[in-house]
Order: structure tokens, then sequence, then C-alpha cells
């Protein structure tokens, strides 16, 4: 785990879809955790994938490939209120203690 | 109240004061954390709670001490504080620090914006 790369920022209209990418290192790995984060606001858990695939909630969605350290975060029929930044975080477990990398944070605005 | 909640919201201390920060879960959750969030930077861990034991201290200045009493309260104690220290100051809790199914989780307070003068 750790070592999360993921974009600063994206722009995307109102409606549309978006895809927010998230890459990790694949040692220690144990789940790969998106947040949302308003500004100003704590983040809020969206979503937690532990095997490969698509898990989708509502108009979010997430996907793990584990063997290749790779995630991303698919936000479907977008709202104003989706501009947010959004956290991709990997639980690294090593040396018996567990914890929870974040990224920088991908900071998505949404427009008319 | 529900989920985790965190006192003040807001703090402005000068360099020599003492404070402490708040947090308090309401989730029965058996983990607790503190983190650091300054701007363009990611969350950074401080402090790891499990069962009121420290399990984790990420290379934290002593400046910042954490207390425990309990699984519901974590609290960071701070005293002779930098500028650079101030930052949004957030607490999290999980039912577990692994397991799967979930369980480790966080969920977060709303934070404390500190500025340190």
């Amino acid at each position: 785990g750790q070592n999360i790369d993921q974009p600063t920022e994206m722009t995307a209209t109102e409606g549309a879809i978006v895809q927010i990418n998230c890459t990790y290192q694949t040692s220690g790995f144990n789940g790969l955790f998106w947040y949302q984060q308003h500004a100003g606001e704590a983040p809020t858990f969206l979503s937690y994938n532990v095997l490969d695939g698509l898990e989708e909630k509502g108009r979010f969605s997430s996907f793990l490939s584990r063997s290749k350290g790779y995630s991303y975060l698919l936000l479907k029929e977008l709202q104003m209120k989706d501009s947010a930044s959004y956290l991709c975080a990997d639980l690294y477990s090593g040396a018996g203690s567990y914890q929870l990398t974040f990224g920088k944070g991908t900071k998505l605005s949404v427009i008319p | 109240e529900t989920g985790v909640t965190q006192t003040p919201r807001h703090l402005v201390m000068g360099m020599t004061n003492k404070k402490s920060l708040k947090c308090e879960q309401h989730l029965g959750h058996n983990a607790m954390y503190w983190y650091k969030q300054s701007a363009k930077k990611p969350l950074e861990l401080m402090f790891v709670y499990n069962f009121k034991e420290q399990t984790e201290n990420n290379s934290v200045p002593s400046r910042f001490s954490p207390e425990c009493p309990n699984s519901s309260h974590l609290f960071l104690h701070l005293h002779t504080l930098q500028p650079e220290d101030s930052a949004l100051y957030l607490c999290a809790s999980s039912q577990d620090l692994a397991g799967g199914q979930g369980a480790e989780t966080q969920y977060f307070g709303p934070g404390t914006r500190l500025l340190v003068l």
C-alpha cells in the first residue's frame, strides 16, 4: 500500500459521467476506500473495495484491480452538489499494524 | 447525538498556550484516530488507538499528546505549538482496525480548525 496517486483536479458537466482514477502500491494491500470531502467539511465514506470488480451504489460506483494496483470512482448523472474533493485511500498492513493512507484528493468541479 | 463529534470546531491559540481537542464517538467503535489535514497535503495519520491502547504514533512531535480514557473518547492535548501546526485536525473511528467486511471503515468527525499565532 501507500504511494497513492490520483489526479489533482477534474472538471465535468452537470448530467455527465466522470471517472476518477487512483493507483497505489500493491504490497501490504488490505482494501481501497473512496471518500468525498466538501470544502471545509469532514470526509464522508463513499465506498470500500477489497475484491476485484465493480461495486455499485446508486450514482456512484467503485472499481478495483488488485493485480494492477488500480481503482476508479465512477460518478454518473453528475449534480452540482457533487463538486468536492474525492479522496482515494489504501488500507495498508505491515509489521503488525494497519494504516489508512490517503492520496492528495481529486478536486472535482461540476459546471452547468 | 450520533456519529463522531469534535469540540471545539475552531481554535486560535498562541505558541505558549495549552489547549485540548476533544473527540467523542457514539457508534460503539473500538478504534479511534487523529489525523492532520493541511492545505495542499493529504490527510496525515497521527495516532491510532484500539481498545484504549495506542497502536500507532506516526513520528508525531511531543508537543501533541493524545489521551484515550475509554473507547468512546479521544483527546489531543496541545502545548507550545508552532505556526506550521495550523491545520484541520480530524478525529475518526472504526469498528475495528482490520478484519474485512468493512469493519475497518473509518467515519470522521467535523474537525477542529486550528490556527496557531
